[in-house]
Order: structure tokens, then C-alpha cells, then sequence
């Protein structure tokens, strides 16, 4: 089956430090989906990124991440983190074209702690 | 404001219990979807609806089972709890099902559910 694979559990960086959250995936799917969602505290998961263009960077609020097939990745970065980038990160996987986005399969998440 | 609104908030049962959990959207969205996210932060899909319609149903125990009234409403039914149901159970809806742009979900705060 599909299966997504995150930087394992804590990250914790200095604020202005470059953020580098690893992803990569597993499927059948010939034009898979990724996307990047991010928790925070006390407050509703919520899509940070998504791309099903292989090599294509995309960006949002800070953060970028660039689909490589080649290499089923997906990996999200940041240059300077902030205080408030402090949250839960989840890879999720889907298939464009097959009832896009009917399931996401998410990887175990990745908590990111910044410290001043 | 446009949302997505669960009821409970948080739940505290004994083993052997039923319990039901109510989720709302307003978005005007066909799809939606129940997720497990369990003490490891681990987020699974469970059951997805488009239209009242059940199109993902992954595998949970029998004793979980989803009801939807309308395509703005899908509930989670849970009968006699187990103390591995201790979790917190997220709603989701999505645009509908096609290609990239109905793909993403937007998440409700979750409903905290404690099993003695």
C-alpha cells in the first residue's frame, strides 16, 4: 500500500535557522499528490502546501517544497525559522487522478519547536 | 464565518459504552471524512463520504460506523468503546472529487475522546 515517511518526531531549531523537514513517499499511484499540512496548537489542521508538478517549487507563507518523482520527495523548507512556525507538520499522500484527494495517506507528522 | 464544527469537544466514557460524534460543514463541499489522530500524533483516514455516498472505507473495527444525513453533515457512532478508541477524531471536508483544486481538506478542531 501507500506509505509516507517524515523526519521522525522532534525537530528543534534556534530561531533564523534554515527549516528542513524530510519527506518521502511510497505508491502505485502514477501522478501522485503531496501536500504539507500544518497543526497547531489548540487549532484545526490546515493545508501549507500541496504539488503534483514533478520539479516545480511551490511556496506559501515562508515555506517551499519541490515535488522530485525521481526520487519520491517531498521534503519542506524554510530559510529563517520563526518562534511561530512552532507547530505538528504532516506529508499527506494522494492520487490526482483517482477521486483526488478521496484519501490522504499521512506520514506520522513531525513536531518543529523553535527556541529564541 | 465558514467552518467545520464538531461536537463534542472532548468526551469521557467507560469501556462498553456507545458514543456519537456530530461534524458539521458549512463550505458547501461534497466530501467528507472522519480521521483517527491517536496519542502518537499518528493521523489515519477512517471513512470518507462524497454526496452521502461512502467511498473510503478503510480498516476500522465494526463497532465504528458513519452516518451521514447530507452531503453538510457526517457523524461517527462508535458502540461499546474500547480502550484503544482513546484518540482525538477529526472531521474533514474537501470541494469534491476531480482534480488537484477540489483536493484540499479543511479540518475541524477534533473531538478528544477518553476511554476508562
Amino acid at each position: 500500500g501507500d506509505s509516507v515517511t517524515q523526519t521522525e518526531g522532534l525537530v528543534t531549531l534556534t530561531e533564523g535557522l534554515p527549516v528542513m523537514l524530510n519527506c518521502t513517499y511510497q505508491t502505485i499511484y502514477s501522478n501522485p499528490f503531496l501536500f504539507w499540512y500544518v497543526h497547531y496548537l489548540n487549532e484545526s489542521p490546515r493545508l501549507l502546501l500541496k504539488s503534483s508538478t514533478d520539479n516545480k517549487r511551490t511556496e506559501h507563507q515562508g515555506f517551499h517544497a519541490t515535488l522530485h518523482k525521481s526520487s519520491s520527495s517531498f521534503h519542506l523548507q524554510k530559510s529563517s525559522a520563526q518562534l511561530s512556525d512552532s507547530a505538528l507538520y504532516y506529508c499527506a499522500l494522494s492520487d490526482v487522478n483517482n477521486n483526488a484527494g478521496a484519501k490522504l495517506t499521512f506520514g506520522g507528522g513531525t513536531r518543529l519547536t523553535v527556541r529564541p | 464565518e465558514t467552518a467545520v464544527f464538531q461536537t463534542p469537544n472532548y468526551h469521557v466514557t467507560q469501556v462498553g459504552n456507545e458514543v456519537s460524534f456530530n461534524c458539521k460543514q458549512t463550505l458547501g463541499h461534497d466530501t467528507m471524512y472522519w480521521y483517527k489522530q491517536d496519542s502518537k500524533k499518528l493521523l489515519k483516514i477512517m471513512f470518507s463520504y462524497n454526496n452521502k455516498q461512502l467511498i473510503v472505507n478503510e480498516t476500522v473495527p465494526r463497532r465504528f460506523s458513519p452516518q451521514s444525513s447530507d452531503k453538510a453533515h457526517l457523524n461517527l457512532r462508535i458502540k461499546s468503546v474500547e480502550p484503544e478508541d482513546s484518540a482525538v477524531y477529526l472531521c474533514a471536508s474537501s470541494l469534491g472529487l476531480g482534480g488537484p483544486n477540489y483536493a484540499e481538506q479543511f479540518f475541524g478542531p477534533g473531538t478528544r475522546l477518553t476511554v476508562l
